[in-house]
């Protein structure tokens, strides 16, 4: 059975960083590219970030481009956001996804990990 | 980036009707590459239908996906008391993937 775990969210103040971990179980981690999808409260989602499986080549959406650096670590299975120069506006419960192959329908969610931005 | 807008923004229905939810891309979405999540307070997105029309696993057949270009649709087509949720679709055939802003279905 596929399982998806994120963890490390938090309430944090504009400009902090935070860094979020998504375990995984059930299938190859290596084998698959993973990503972060967000939602603000009330609103919709978000792809923030994805990851391949083959080179890690790395991918981010324009909003969070330069402040936020996914990463993985296949021997632990897990799944990293590094987040830094954080905003009001990065206020969401995040979401690791897993897809069949890279850019495509997400089938796979975690539970989400709830950021709180603010002073 | 491709904008996904879905009508209405709440549908009011009772148990039994049939509901149809629109998604409306701002460019011609590739390959049919539109997908369909429900979801509930509290959790996270359920896959629904992907590729336009297919069912993800363990969906229920009165859930249905249809469209092409740049007009897509969900029927359910008889409402069920667990289908009273939120729907969101999502195009992955362009970079950035994206999402729609969602449609609420609530007991009327």
């Amino acid at each position: 059975e596929v399982q998806l775990l994120e963890s490390g969210g938090g309430l944090v103040q504009p400009g902090g960083s935070l860094r979020l971990s998504c375990a995984t179980s059930g299938f190859i981690f290596s084998a698959y590219a993973m990503s972060w999808v967000r939602q603000a409260p009330g609103k919709g989602l978000e792809w923030v970030s994805a990851i391949s499986d083959a080179d890690g080549s790395t991918y981010y959406a324009d909003s969070v481009k330069g402040r936020f650096t996914i990463s993985r670590d296949n021997s632990k299975n897990t799944l990293y956001l590094q987040m830094n120069s954080l905003r009001v506006d990065d206020t969401a419960v995040y979401y690791c996804a897993k897809a069949p192959h890279f850019y495509d329908r997400f089938v796979y969610w975690g539970q989400g990990t709830l950021v709180t931005v603010s002073s | 980036e491709i904008v996904l807008t879905q009508s209405p923004g709440t549908l009011s229905l009772s148990p039994g009707e049939r509901a149809t939810l629109s998604c409306r891309a701002s460019q011609s979405v590739s390959s049919s590459y539109l997908a369909w999540y429900q979801q509930k307070p509290g959790q996270a997105p359920r896959l629904l239908i992907y590729g336009t029309s297919s069912r993800a696993t363990g969906i229920p057949d009165r859930f249905s996906g249809s469209g092409s270009g740049t007009d897509f649709t969900l029927t359910i087509s008889r409402l069920e008391p667990e289908d009273f949720a939120v729907y969101f679709c999502q195009q992955y055939g362009s970079s950035p993937q994206t999402f729609g802003q969602g449609t609420k279905v609530e007991i009327k």
